[in-house]
């Protein structure tokens, strides 16, 4: 299946500073790419929503000044935390998908997670 | 709204079968996912479906109402390291991904 890369797995920073995630499609292009966030026990929230080239479109809630993405090429998307602060303390998910995939059916396929803990 | 509702936690014994649940309320279907995950770590694909019916794979298999607005996953021959969430996603009229609470599934030996 699709490989998608995210890094760094695990960071802890202090608060007030930025803290970038980058998310890479290995084997295939990513025209979407979806931007998650998980707090314990809790199910997947999405944040956002990427497009190479276009602006992101966040979910209500979502602060788009805090949770900037990037998503500039057809295999990398970033999201940057800024000012983060103890309440941003959670796991970050990212996913693509691969609409010419031999799947067909429009699967994300999810990268490996950002543990984000700040101090 | 769009609601997805799936059981929080079930329980079952290793080399058991279990059924977990999954019933949705959403604008548009174009799909159903079934994701298993371990603590900790991001989701990892199961199984999906878009007609009604079951697909069967090894141990695992899922099924679709349409009309009921209805899923269910079933895991045969119970192992321990089935022990994890297993979360129930639709994919809505914009291709957008509906997720379920998931439900945390405890394996006893």
């Amino acid at each position: 299946g699709a490989v998608v890369s995210q890094h760094p797995s695990r960071v802890i920073c202090k608060s007030g500073t930025s803290v970038k995630i980058e998310c890479r499609s290995l084997d295939f292009q990513a025209t979407t790419m979806f931007w998650y966030r998980q707090f314990p026990k809790q199910s997947l929230m999405l944040m956002a929503t990427s497009n190479e080239g276009s602006k992101a479109t966040y979910e209500q809630g979502v602060e788009k000044d805090k949770f900037l993405i990037n998503h500039a090429s057809l295999t990398l998307s970033t999201l940057t935390v800024t000012s983060a602060h103890p309440e941003d303390s959670s796991f970050y998910i990212c996913s693509a998908r691969d609409l010419a995939g031999s799947s067909g059916y429009n699967e994300q396929f999810f990268g490996p997670g950002t543990r984000l803990t700040v101090l | 709204g769009q609601n997805i509702d799936q059981p929080t936690e079930m329980t079952a014994t290793e080399g058991a079968i279990v059924q977990i649940n999954c019933t949705y309320q959403t604008s548009g279907f174009n799909g159903l996912f079934w994701y298993q995950q371990h603590a900790g770590e991001a989701p990892t694909f199961l199984s999906y479906n878009v007609l009604d019916g079951l697909e069967e794979k090894g141990r695992f298999s899922s099924f679709l109402s349409r009309s009921k607005g209805y899923s269910y996953l079933l895991l045969k021959e119970l192992q321990m390291k089935d022990s994890a969430s297993y979360l129930c996603a639709v994919l809505d009229s914009n291709y957008q991904l509906i997720w379920g609470a998931g439900t945390k599934l405890i394996i006893k030996p």
